[in-house]
């Protein structure tokens, strides 16, 4: 199976800082890579699809690029509601794996 | 409103069964591959099963094949995850997704909407 790898695994960042979040598959999986946010004790919210498409109605401050095995989130800058776990999960076949998460919280 | 509202969970003994319904709203829903997603408490999310919109494809993790079933009913906008052989390590908050993309395989699901979940606690 497909093992994702994101880092870090957690990271204090000040806000209005530019903030990137990387996520390595251990195989090629096109463009098939999907980012959610999920801020302590709520539901997952689907960010990124495609590894670089923007989900209706996510602030423009998200973006994200990359294809094969390398991928990345940036936030261009950080806002106090960005606090959270970051997922990256793959979605070119079963499993449809996740990685292990980025906790992002402000300095 | 898009909804997905799950149902079902709870104490069971190990080696017990559980029958999670997930019902869905505001949506098409048998144009939509629709799978469960559990998060064990503190810890990261793990895809558990998957179903193409007319269930004539279905997947799993490996942690939980041979022990769980996923079906849905079209008819009454709903998704079913019966769970048998449970154990400790399955407790978690099982979460209902829908497929981003409408005539889709199940494979190439990410998931752009979640139920609330529901807790499922594996003890004796």
């Amino acid at each position: 199976d497909i093992q994702m790898t994101q880092s870090p695994s957690s990271l204090s960042a000040s806000v209005g800082d530019r903030v990137t979040i990387t996520c390595r598959a251990s195989q090629g999986i096109s463009n098939y890579l999907a980012w959610y946010q999920q801020k302590p004790g709520k539901v997952p919210k689907l960010l990124i699809y495609a590894a670089s498409t923007l989900q209706s109605g996510v602030p423009s401050r998200f973006s994200g690029s990359g294809s094969g095995t390398d991928f990345t989130l940036t936030i261009s800058s950080l806002q106090p509601e960005d606090v959270a776990t970051y997922y990256c999960q793959k979605y070119n076949s079963a499993p449809l794996t996740f990685g292990q998460g980025t906790r992002l919280e402000i300095k | 409103e898009v909804q997905l509202v799950e149902s079902g969970g709870g104490l069971v003994q190990p080696g017990r069964s559980l029958r999670l319904s997930c019902a869905a709203s505001g949506f098409t829903f048998d144009d939509y591959a629709m799978h469960w997603v559990r998060q064990a408490p503190g810890k990261g999310l793990e895809w558990v099963s998957g179903i193409s919109w007319n269930s004539g494809s279905i997947g799993y993790a490996d942690s939980v094949k041979g022990r769980f079933t996923i079906s849905r009913d079209n008819a009454k906008n709903s998704l079913y995850l019966q769970m048998n052989s449970l154990r400790a390590e399955d407790t978690a908050l099982y979460y209902c997704a829908k497929g981003h993309r409408g005539n889709t395989k199940w494979e190439r699901s990410a998931f752009d909407i979640w139920g609330q979940g529901t807790m499922v606690t594996v003890s004796s």
